[in-house]
């Protein structure tokens, strides 16, 4: 059964840093994986979306990568801002599953203190 | 574009009472719906997959008797849950999916219904 863990659950830092946000999936037959950002009570927004077939994807100040076979994926903030404050997501789809079946992990709360 | 709706945003209703949560699809025709639950602190979980026209398909552990999907037609999707209890007190998402709003892997999410069960 596909697990998604994302480290840490909770983390603040000052406005410019650079950070990394980690997720891991225990198993790596993934058709894709996601990264989504969800404010307070709203849905989500998908920032990126990374085929199994690729190493990364980039997006702005926003650079995700995925080592599949070692069932790893990190997603790069460069100069943070406050405005980065938010939930942040990783999902799996397993090869072979269907579209919906996406896989959350529980989330880094991340906090950008100005 | 591709924006999806869900209203109300929040509910609070009696033990027992049924609560019906509308999804909607503004800008593209939404051939797949979907709803996810998420617990305080928790992942989100799928509870079903809904083709327009089609049965829901629902996940394990979720009782179908209880959560109601209709998805009538390409903008519209509603979830009932029926006879609820403090426990099913949470936060529920859809998300909607199309040809017509671009790859069938994006899923595009609603800003979500909280509902309080008391």
């Amino acid at each position: 059964k596909q697990e998604v863990t994302q480290i840490p659950a909770a983390l603040s830092v000052p406005e410019g840093e650079n950070l990394v946000l980690n997720c891991s999936f225990t198993d790596s037959a993934i058709y894709n994986l996601q990264w989504f950002r969800q404010d307070p009570g709203k849905g989500l927004t998908s920032l990126l979306l990374i085929q199994s077939s690729q190493r990364e994807q980039t997006s702005g100040r926003l650079n995700a990568s995925l080592d599949k076979s070692s069932g790893r994926s990190t997603l790069y903030i460069a100069a943070s801002q406050p405005g980065d404050s938010a939930t942040y997501l990783c999902a799996v789809t397993n090869y072979g599953g269907s579209q919906g079946n996406l896989i959350f992990g529980k989330g880094t709360k991340l906090s950008v203190k100005p | 574009g591709a924006v999806v709706s869900q209203h109300p945003s929040w509910v609070i209703c009696k033990s027992g009472t049924s609560v019906k949560i509308e999804c909607r699809s503004l800008d593209f025709q939404a051939t797949t719906m979907f709803w996810y639950r998420q617990f305080p602190k928790q992942s989100l979980m799928l509870m079903a997959t809904s083709n327009e026209g089609s049965k829901a398909t629902y996940e394990q552990g979720v009782e179908k008797d209880k959560f109601l999907i209709n998805h009538a037609s390409l903008t519209l999707s509603t979830l009932t849950v029926t006879s609820a209890h403090p426990e099913d007190s949470s936060f529920y998402i859809c998300s909607a999916s199309s040809w017509s709003a671009g790859r069938t892997d994006t899923q595009y999410f609603g800003p979500g219904t909280r509902l309080t069960v008391l």
